[in-house]
């Protein structure tokens, strides 16, 4: 069975600051990684995609994603958040074994940038 | 390209009624997964779904809730004699054919379900 978790259920950071969201899975085989962000009353949006190569993933809006493959995490990082930064970020995985499987999301980390 | 289209936005159904949910899938995509999020919870999955074939209803309660993705028109989530631990918001998603293993999924805006 595949699964994702995000330890924090909120992460607050300073304006400018660099923010990280953490997130780690468990799969079988290899794993399909990616990263959606939600905004209030909004769906989810697609900001990146970890499926092989680079272990460094880079996406929208200047975030980016480390896949480390030992630690089985990938964190959602930024160099300087912004106030409008501000949401709910989903991490969710796919075991890359054959056949289908459903990508399992978590159950998200709320990101508050203060001004 | 219109993106992912859910409707209605907004539903509001007393108990026992029925609640149809609509989604119609980015042009070119022939896959829609329905998602069900509670307040203040992430998402969970209900089922998937291609053209005429449901592929895994293994999220979706056995009893009241059915769906289908026909040939012509967009896929509806049903929800029959709704009770009031079905107030949600619903979503629904596509992917483009070829596999849904490494796609990404494109999400509409959801429908929020109310059960007075």
């Amino acid at each position: 069975a595949q699964s994702v978790a995000q330890p924090e259920d909120q992460v607050n950071v300073a304006e400018g600051n660099p923010l990280t969201v953490k997130c780690t899975y468990s799969v079988s085989g290899n794993p399909y990684l990616f990263w959606y962000v939600q905004y209030p009353n909004r769906g989810l949006q697609f900001l990146l995609k970890y499926i092989t190569g680079d272990n460094l993933v880079k996406g929208s809006y200047g975030f980016e994603a480390e896949f480390n493959k030992s630690q089985t995490s990938f964190h959602l990082k930024k160099p300087s958040a912004l106030v409008s930064d501000s949401a709910l970020y989903f991490c969710a995985v796919r075991d890359m074994r054959g056949g289908y499987q459903k990508v399992t999301f978590g159950t998200g980390t709320k990101l508050q940038v203060i001004p | 390209n219109a993106g992912v289209m859910q409707n209605p936005r907004h539903l509001v159904r007393r108990r026992g009624q029925e609640a149809r949910l609509r989604c119609s899938p980015m042009k070119g995509h022939s896959h829609v997964y329905w998602y069900r999020q509670l307040p203040e919870e992430g998402l969970k999955f209900m089922v998937y779904l291609q053209k005429e074939n449901i592929i895994d209803e293994s999220g979706m309660p056995k009893e009241r809730f059915s769906a289908e993705f026909p040939k012509e028109g967009p896929s509806i989530l049903r929800i029959q004699q709704v009770v009031r631990g079905d107030s949600a918001a619903y979503f629904c998603a596509s992917s483009p054919p070829g596999g849904s293993s490494y796609n990404e999924q494109f999400f509409g805006p959801g429908t929020r379900l109310t059960v007075l």
